[in-house]
């Protein structure tokens, strides 16, 4: 347990659902990110939120929405995705600067 | 772009060491990691490289070498459970927190 959870573990979804994943710290972070993590693909950094401001965005369609209410929680919110979006999403945490980072369990996501 | 390069597959015998290589091409540089990564499981932090020279944390050492773009993780004493994949990550100034992956060893620890 690495003190970042996420819920739901795992979600299947239509092309046109619309649904979000959530993400917890209480660890004290200020730093949130959104991972995406693809089969035989490295790690790819989606979303970066510092002090519940979006620092970085790498070139993410628009049918993934983050939000950041306050430096615990992080939401990506879904539409219209598309199956090739199928992946494990993992959010983590580090405090500004740090050269850690703490990873959730992921949301495995399947679009069907 | 921004790139590193890692061997996708390792198996060594159970007590043995095995080192997995990492080489980047990135834009910046600020630091190297490595995260291991079981079967389902988050990735978990191993070490961290700002420097040149060697980092050791138990069974686990890690090295950079920043002139050659290149570090690598050594892991000694195997064990079946360090059976997992392993990534090395680069982190991008100005900050220390990794932001660019490799795409994985997955290692194969066998009695």
């Amino acid at each position: 347990e690495t003190g970042v959870t996420q819920t739901p573990r795992h979600l299947v979804m239509g092309m046109t659902n619309k649904k979000s994943l959530k993400c917890e710290q209480h660890l004290g972070h200020n730093a949130m990110y959104w991972y995406k993590q693809s089969a035989k693909k490295p790690l790819e950094l989606m979303f970066v939120y510092n002090f519940k401001e979006q620092t970085e965005n790498n070139s993410v369609p628009s049918r993934f929405s983050p939000e950041c209410p306050n430096s615990s929680h992080l939401f990506l919110h879904l539409h219209t995705l598309q199956p090739e979006d199928s992946a494990l999403y993992l959010c983590a945490s580090s405090p500004p600067l740090y050269n850690e980072q703490f990873f959730g369990p992921g949301t495995r996501l399947t679009v069907l | 772009g921004q790139s590193l390069e890692q061997p996708s597959e390792v198996t060594a015998v159970e007590g043995a060491i095995v080192q997995i290589n990492c080489t980047y091409q990135t834009s910046g540089f600020y630091g190297l990691s490595w995260y291991q990564q079981h079967d389902g499981g988050a990735p978990t932090f191993l070490s961290y490289n700002g420097l040149d020279g060697l980092e050791e944390t138990g069974r686990f050492s890690s090295f950079l070498s920043r002139s050659d773009s290149y570090g690598y993780l050594l892991l000694q004493e195997l064990q079946m459970k360090d059976s997992a994949s392993y990534f090395c990550a680069v982190s991008l100034p100005p900050g220390n927190t990794p932001l660019v992956f490799g795409k994985g060893t997955r290692l194969s620890v066998i009695a």
